[in-house]
């Protein structure tokens, strides 16, 4: 698509659920992000994926965020058991992250709003 | 504190005036981004400069960056009110694989 899809813009879901936030990147991009925003914060990085490389789950805050890319395309983030303190906006982006290392313009899908109630 | 902080954290000023916001940063870097969000938006990318420049334009937005200081404005002239929103800088560690994000700046332009 023309640009970073996420789904869904919005979800109310109860504390204790499990969440699934998918992400699509723009067609052609290898590298992918997972960002946490919560109400009037700084971006919180989650995780990064990069072609077929191991993706750098270093920022994931417990065992209860995980991710995954399939077909090096579409990603999910799975949050389990969920908690109050999980609400946030949940940014994808995507770049074309090229073999050399050159970091290139990253480009944001509009978020995933999460409300735990 | 973190990679990546700019200052001031708010700004107000009045329509055809312009901005300027500052980043600091503490490690060495590949480039710095600034990027925009509008309340409840997605972000969207404003300008990329890498380490070995020192200015960079586009159009009203000028961003410079010392690498001897490690900090990096953002001015933004001839404001309008349009351009009310939040203003990330974020760095590209020399050996990361992250962009990491200040606080950012509500910047407001009053008409």
């Amino acid at each position: 698509g023309a640009g970073v899809s996420q789904s869904p813009s919005n979800k109310v879901t109860e504390k204790g659920k499990d969440v699934e936030l998918r992400c699509d990147p723009i067609s052609g991009h290898t590298a992918l992000y997972w960002y946490r925003q919560s109400l009037g914060q700084g971006l919180e990085f989650l995780i990064y994926f990069q072609g077929n490389s191991a993706p750098d789950k270093s920022g994931l805050p417990s065992d209860r965020f995980s991710a995954e890319r399939t077909g090096g395309s579409v990603s999910t983030l799975t949050i389990q058991r969920t908690q109050q303190e999980d609400s946030a906006v949940y940014l994808c982006a995507s770049s074309l992250g090229d073999s050399l290392g050159n970091r290139n313009t990253i480009y944001f899908g509009e978020g995933s709003w999460l409300t735990v109630v | 504190s973190q990679q990546g902080e700019e200052d001031p954290q708010a700004l107000s000023i009045q329509e055809g005036e312009n901005a300027t916001m500052n980043c600091s940063y503490k490690t060495s870097i590949n480039n710095l981004q600034w990027y925009r969000q509008n309340s409840g938006r997605g972000l969207v990318h404003l300008i990329l400069i890498r380490s070995n420049e020192r200015e960079k334009h586009s159009g009203r937005l000028r961003v410079t960056l010392d690498t001897s200081k490690k900090s990096s404005s953002l001015l933004i002239t001839a404001s309008r009110a349009a351009d009310t929103a939040s203003y990330f800088c974020a760095t590209w560690g020399a050996s990361g694989s992250r962009l990491t994000f200040g606080e950012g700046t509500q910047l407001t332009v009053n008409p």
